[in-house]
């Protein structure tokens, strides 16, 4: 497996415009989590996903963000409109969920988005 | 609900001095306790894991005892090296108060100098 896939790797964008990020866990793995990284607040959870569904959002800054799984192999982080303070690197993970707990998450490589 | 927390960084060290990062957990159950690594823009990688208390996770001359009586999972390594210059990440899982997710400390940040 190649691991979690994100793309893009780099996304520089003006203020006010939509930004999308994509994320593939691994195959088998049934979570899915969405971080966000910066030097002032260090690595947040944004929203963690079992088997597709949406478990815990409470770490979503605002309406802005949004978060989708259709389907097992692929996930969405939408930010709209972007403002500079949502600069950060993205990261998303997969792990498996088993007998209340998780096997180890695997992590992406990040993406890092610029807004100016 | 559950958390973790581990000791402030930066931690600066001379290459072959022993290494310490403490890491304590508050859990409602019996938690998988992990150590993560992230090396300079890279993203987080799992370093070792323990699953019960008195198991010992150990990778790269890193080793971690997960006690429950003291709830702590101590990060050590003999000897460090230049290479190990990192940020080390504590994180629980199944800990029953966290919605099943996995809960990751601050991080510490490793500088180690030759």
């Amino acid at each position: 497996d190649a691991g979690v896939i994100q793309s893009p790797r780099h996304e520089v964008t003006e203020m006010g415009q939509e930004v999308t990020l994509r994320c593939k866990p691994i195959s088998g793995h049934n979570s899915l989590f969405w971080y966000r990284q910066t030097m002032m607040r260090g690595l947040e959870l944004l929203i963690y996903f079992n088997n597709n569904v949406p478990i815990d959002d409470s770490g979503m800054p605002e309406d802005r963000f949004s978060a989708k799984m259709p389907n097992a192999s692929f996930s969405t982080l939408k930010i709209q409109p972007s403002e500079p303070r949502d600069s950060a690197v993205y990261f998303c993970a997969s792990s498996f969920w088993t007998g209340g707990r998780h096997t180890e998450a695997f992590f992406g490589q990040g993406t890092r988005l610029t807004v100016v | 609900g559950d958390s973790v927390t581990q000791m402030e960084g930066p931690v600066t060290l001379s290459e072959e001095a022993f290494l310490t990062i403490n890491c304590t957990y508050t859990a409602t159950g019996y938690p998988s306790l992990f150590w993560y690594v992230q090396y300079p823009g890279e993203g987080l990688q799992l370093l070792l894991k323990a699953t019960k208390a008195d198991d010992k996770g150990s990778n790269k001359g890193f080793e971690a005892t997960y006690r429950k009586e003291t709830t702590s999972f101590h990060l050590e390594k003999g000897s460090v090296q230049v290479s190990d210059s990192a940020v080390y990440f504590c994180a629980l899982s199944g800990g029953g108060g966290s919605q099943g997710n996995l809960i990751f400390g601050k991080g510490t940040k490793l500088s180690v100098k030759p």
